[in-house]
């Protein structure tokens, strides 16, 4: 089926430094997300992306975080500065279609430690 | 925004046996509702899934069915086997947003003895 690349798969980083994470979607696919796992628990929705601009952002994404898609390539995830209560792991998804019924494909994730 | 409540949180059941999960959601809005299967360190995969249109839907050994009226939706899955041990995870889709935010239930972690 369709697969969603994320690099890295694991990031370990000191507390105040950035992080970049990146998402590499299906190629057709046109909505992109993050979502944050904590170990044990489910996905957050944390922001989800389409045309170029952030369509909705939920309370966990943070003035720290921002997103971008430069010239179609990574849609990537950066944190700045991050925070202990960063760790986690990132998931990335993709859809064709963002009205409600266009179905998710998500990465592997990037497992972020934050010391 | 919209909540998702899942039970049980663990089940356990033997080989052979169905086992059922349970979602309510609070968004009558709401008209997209898919199931996932995450395994210990992968991803979550998309297992199945049902629209609003729809009251009942099966592929192979799943069965998923939706009660929009009691804003209710389960997954059932018949002749269980060992493979089918993982957590699974309920979600609404909140198309009143047109964004195709997933909202997640806190997950069902399903052992299946042999």
């Amino acid at each position: 089926g369709p697969k969603v690349l994320q690099i890295p798969s694991h990031q370990i980083i000191d507390m105040g430094q950035m992080v970049t994470l990146n998402c590499d979607p299906v190629s057709n696919h046109l909505y992109f997300y993050w979502y944050k796992q904590i170990l044990g628990q489910q996905m957050e929705f944390l922001v989800n992306f389409y045309n170029g601009k952030v369509m909705e952002k939920s309370k966990l994404f943070k003035d720290q975080f921002s997103v971008e898609r430069p010239d179609g390539s990574y849609f990537t995830l950066k944190i700045q500065p991050t925070a202990l209560e960063d760790s986690a792991v990132y998931f990335c998804a993709s859809s064709l279609g963002g009205l409600g019924g266009g179905t998710q494909y998500f990465g592997p994730g990037t497992r972020l430690l934050v010391l | 925004g919209e909540q998702v409540e899942q039970l049980p949180s663990i089940l356990r059941v033997q080989e052979g046996s169905s086992a059922s999960i349970n979602c309510s959601y609070e968004d009558s809005a709401s008209n997209y509702f898919p199931w996932y299967k995450q395994e210990p360190g992968e991803n979550p995969k998309l297992i199945i899934d049902i629209r609003s249109n729809m009251e009942r839907k099966q592929i192979q050994e799943l069965i998923v069915l939706l009660d929009k009226k009691a804003k209710r939706f389960s997954l059932h899955i018949t002749d269980t086997q060992p493979g089918d041990s993982a957590m699974y995870f309920c979600a609404a889709s909140l198309t009143g947003a047109n964004t195709g935010k997933l909202t997640f239930g806190h997950g069902t972690i399903l052992r299946v003895h042999p």
